[in-house]
């Protein structure tokens, strides 16, 4: 079946460890993204990219890296610099590069620092 | 600054009662809203509208968007306790979809 795997689903981190979650799609999509989620928040986007090799950061890059090597694969590493890095992590993708449709999400990760 | 508002942030009802819940926003380069239902985990999509006026239904569930006042409503009649969920609304700008904090519906028998 086509779709979104994230994982971890859940992570737990000692304070100034990075961490990697990771994001996988088959449904040969061109465009990924990463959100995060806190409690009575909604989304916010963390980075995205439209095509392989490159990606563009959203409105709370800080504290965060990704790559796109493979169109598949977008993960997404939480760094030490992340001052709040307790959340919940969404992964999305979408068909075209020009986000004008609906977004595919995965699962989620919920990352917890001790 | 892209702006969304939903209201209310969240909702008790019994069931069988109607609900309006409300999307405002600012967003440069508007391109489409879309409405989002989030039980638990991954929010599952319900709706995507591109055009003023035209309303969009799926059992139900219908939304509708006023492009002049910025503006989308989603509204759930007859609920039951399945639609109790947060329902998020989502203008897309073009490059990604940017998300209210949503309305968190709890629907008590």
């Amino acid at each position: 079946d086509g779709g979104i795997t994230q994982s971890p689903k859940y992570l737990f981190r000692k304070e100034g460890q990075n961490v990697t979650l990771s994001c996988e799609q088959n449904l040969n999509h061109d465009a990924m993204y990463w959100y995060r989620q806190d409690p009575g928040q909604g989304l916010r986007l963390i980075y995205y990219s439209q095509i392989v090799n490159d990606f563009q950061k959203g409105d709370i890059a800080e504290g965060y890296s990704v790559s796109r090597e493979k169109k598949e694969s977008f993960p997404l590493t939480v760094t030490s610099a992340q001052k709040n890095p307790t959340a919940f992590y969404l992964c999305a993708s979408s068909m075209r590069r020009e986000s004008t449709g609906e977004l595919f999400f995965g699962e989620g990760s919920r990352l917890t620092v001790l | 600054e892209d702006k969304v508002v939903q209201s209310p942030l969240s909702l008790v009802v019994h069931e069988g009662d109607t609900v309006t819940l409300n999307c405002s926003y600012e967003v440069t380069n508007f391109r489409s809203l879309l409405w989002y239902k989030q039980e638990k985990k991954a929010p599952t999509f319900l709706f995507m509208l591109t055009s003023s006026g035209i309303e969009k239904k799926s059992g139900r569930l219908s939304s509708i968007l006023d492009k002049k006042e910025l503006f989308s409503i989603l509204n759930i009649t007859a609920t039951q306790t399945g639609d109790s969920a947060v329902y998020l609304c989502a203008p897309n700008s073009g490059y990604a979809l940017n998300f209210g904090k949503g309305t968190s519906l709890l629907v008590t028998p």
